[in-house]
């Protein structure tokens, strides 16, 4: 069984750039859920993908959008990116049966300069 | 609105010396209490979910509890190798974003 993956591992990009990070889930995991990690903080969730829809959002502006595929990979994506957005972005997945047990992915860590 | 505060930061502890790391919550209404390690740089490690008060679960060295209030993750004689942030989260309702606490990083010096 194969855990969550995701990549770029790291990526470095200039203000006013776009995005995009991608997510493998666990097998059998249809839940994908996003969090933006600041240095120091704890994860903040930014949105959560379902069978392909959304399934909820944080407080996050438009400029972060989603998507789930079909085999329930996800990505993320931020246009128009700020210095702020520089953060470890982390993906969780989750089972149909476990649905209290999010596990997650090694994260990508975004440097906006 | 739903907070999680951990406390101590930051946490010392000699080889040998055991402590608890604690997490107090204000929620709506509890489903479930997680507790995560996170190394540096990398995504944090499910350790454990709490679901009602009085129930305890235990891990090698880790051990966590559960009031209506907050939870403890009690480590026993910890090795320089337990150093790493731990993150406490709560969850609200089934299949819903979990919500953090900024953690505790711990060392252990040998």
């Amino acid at each position: 069984e194969t855990g969550v993956t995701q990549s770029p591992t790291h990526l470095i990009k200039t203000r006013g750039q776009q995005v995009t990070l991608r997510c493998s889930s666990q097998s059998g995991h249809n839940t994908v859920s996003w969090y933006q990690q600041a240095l120091g903080q704890g994860p903040q969730f930014i949105f959560q993908y379902y069978r392909e829809e959304e399934n909820g959002r944080g407080n996050f502006p438009p400029r972060f959008s989603g998507l789930q595929f079909p085999n329930y990979s996800s990505e993320l994506n931020v246009n128009a990116l700020e210095l702020d957005d520089s953060a470890l972005y982390l993906c969780a997945s989750s089972a149909p049966i476990h649905v209290d047990e999010q596990f997650f992915g090694p994260g990508t860590r975004l440097t906006v300069l | 609105e739903d907070q999680v505060t951990q406390s101590p930061e930051a946490l010392r502890l000699q080889e040998g010396e055991s402590s608890s790391l604690n997490c107090s919550y204000t929620v709506s209404g509890l489903r479930g209490l997680f507790w995560y390690r996170q190394d540096p740089g990398k995504g944090p490690e499910f350790l454990f979910t709490l679901y009602s008060a009085g129930e305890e679960k235990e891990k090698e060295r880790l051990k966590a509890t559960l009031t209506k209030k907050e939870s403890f993750l009690h480590i026993t004689a910890p090795k320089p190798e337990d150093s790493a942030t731990y993150l406490c989260a709560v969850q609200v309702g089934g299949n819903t974003p979990l919500v953090f606490g900024k953690g505790t990083r711990l060392s252990v010096i040998a």
